[in-house]
Order: C-alpha cells, then structure tokens, then sequence
C-alpha cells in the first residue's frame, strides 16, 4: 500500500526566511504533484514533477524529486505572507486502467511579519 | 477553457432532501472525478468516472449516487445524508486516465452542510 508522509504537518515562519516542507512516499512512483490550498478554497496545481531529478521552480517556489529516496522536497525562499496556505503532495498510484492520487496530509503553513 | 466549474458554491440540505451537486469541464479531459474534503484533511477519493464509465467506487455509501451523462458533466447525487455528510466536496478532472500527464484539475467546490 502506498503512503505519502509529509513533514512538517505546521510550520509557522517569519517572512523572509526560507525552508523546506518535506514529502516521503514509501512505493516507487515516478510522478509526484505539488497543490496549494487557501482556507476555504480549492486546490491549485502548483508542481508536477515527472521524472528523477526533475526540478521546477516558481516564484519562490522551487520543487524536486528524487525517486530512489522516495523524497520531494519543496522550498521557500525568503517567505512573503501571500504564501501562507496548506501544500499537498501527491503520488500517483497507477491501477489497472486508470490511477488515483495518494495524499500526504498536508503541510500549513503560517508566514507571520 | 482550462477550468473546472462545480454548482452550487453552498449548499444546505435537511436529511431527508434530495439535491444534486453538479461539475463541468471543456477541456476535453476523459476522466473525472468525486472527492469529498473535511477541514484540515486531504482530499478523499469518493469515485472515478474514465471514459464515462465508473471505474472506481471508493466504498461510499449509496446515499451518495455518481452520474455521468457525457464526457463533460459529472453529477453526485445526494439522498438521506447525516450531518457527518457535511464537508468541501471537489470535482475534478484529467486529460487521460492512464496517461503519462496525471494533473488533476479541481473545481472551486461545493460547501455542503448537512442539517
């Protein structure tokens, strides 16, 4: 059975510093899906990433994958308080004729003055 | 077209109503999707429609009734529900259902509240 750990579950920041929110799944995969979720709101596809190595970044967001760790990783760069939310990992789980994605439990995150 | 459209934006419904929960997409995307969101939670898979078709039904009860009229429409038709019913229901679609690009893309949701 696939499951996606994420970590921190709560991260509250002041703005300008940076971290990394973390998303460990425990089967192989090779795609993995960053979304961004405000109070209230729906899911806002943020990241896709396809293959090993792959990296994206936008803004002061920048995503990774590394398949043989099982390991995504997203980064924030000196943090504004526009981007306070909860961030989602997914993997994809492939079944016979369709898949679905496997969620971590979502990282929120608080990004104070 | 690049969104998914869900009516209503809220919805209050007694136990004993019927309502229905409707969601769009132009985008030509063959497989579609039921998920139903409590607050601080992720999303949970409820049903998977590929090409019309219901592919996966993630044990939910049958007070919940999915429906697909044509690739574009996807339906949830609600019946008897409790108040642990209430929650974000969000819809959501993909191009293809086993392809190599597995982006969902979601709806802005329903907020229905179960009284």
């Amino acid at each position: 059975e696939l499951k996606v750990e994420q970590n921190p579950l709560f991260l509250s920041m002041q703005e300008g510093k940076n971290y990394t929110i973390y998303c460990n799944y425990s089967t192989t995969s090779d795609r993995l899906y960053w979304y961004r979720q405000d109070p209230g709101k729906s899911l806002e596809s943020l990241f896709v990433l396809l293959s090993n190595g792959a990296v994206k970044q936008e803004g002061r967001l920048m995503a990774s994958l590394d398949t043989k760790a099982r390991l995504s990783t997203l980064h924030i760069t000196a943090a504004v308080h526009d981007l306070s939310a909860t961030y989602f990992c997914a993997v994809d789980m492939r079944g016979d004729s369709n898949y679905q994605l496997i969620w971590g439990a979502g990282t929120k995150l608080i990004i104070k003055p | 077209d690049t969104e998914v459209t869900q009516t209503p934006k809220h919805l209050v419904m007694g136990m004993t109503n019927k309502k229905s929960l409707k969601c769009e997409q132009h985008m030509g995307h063959r497989a579609m999707y039921w998920y139903k969101q409590k607050a601080k939670k992720p999303p949970e898979l409820m049903f998977v429609y590929s090409y019309e078709k219901l592919s996966i039904n993630e044990s939910v009860p049958s007070r919940f009734s999915p429906e697909c009229p044509n690739s574009s429409l996807l339906n949830l038709h609600l019946h008897a529900l409790q108040p642990e019913d209430s929650a974000l229901y969000l819809c959501a679609s993909s191009p293809h259902p086993s392809g190599k690009l597995g982006e969902q893309y979601f709806g802005p949701g329903t907020r229905l509240t179960v009284t």
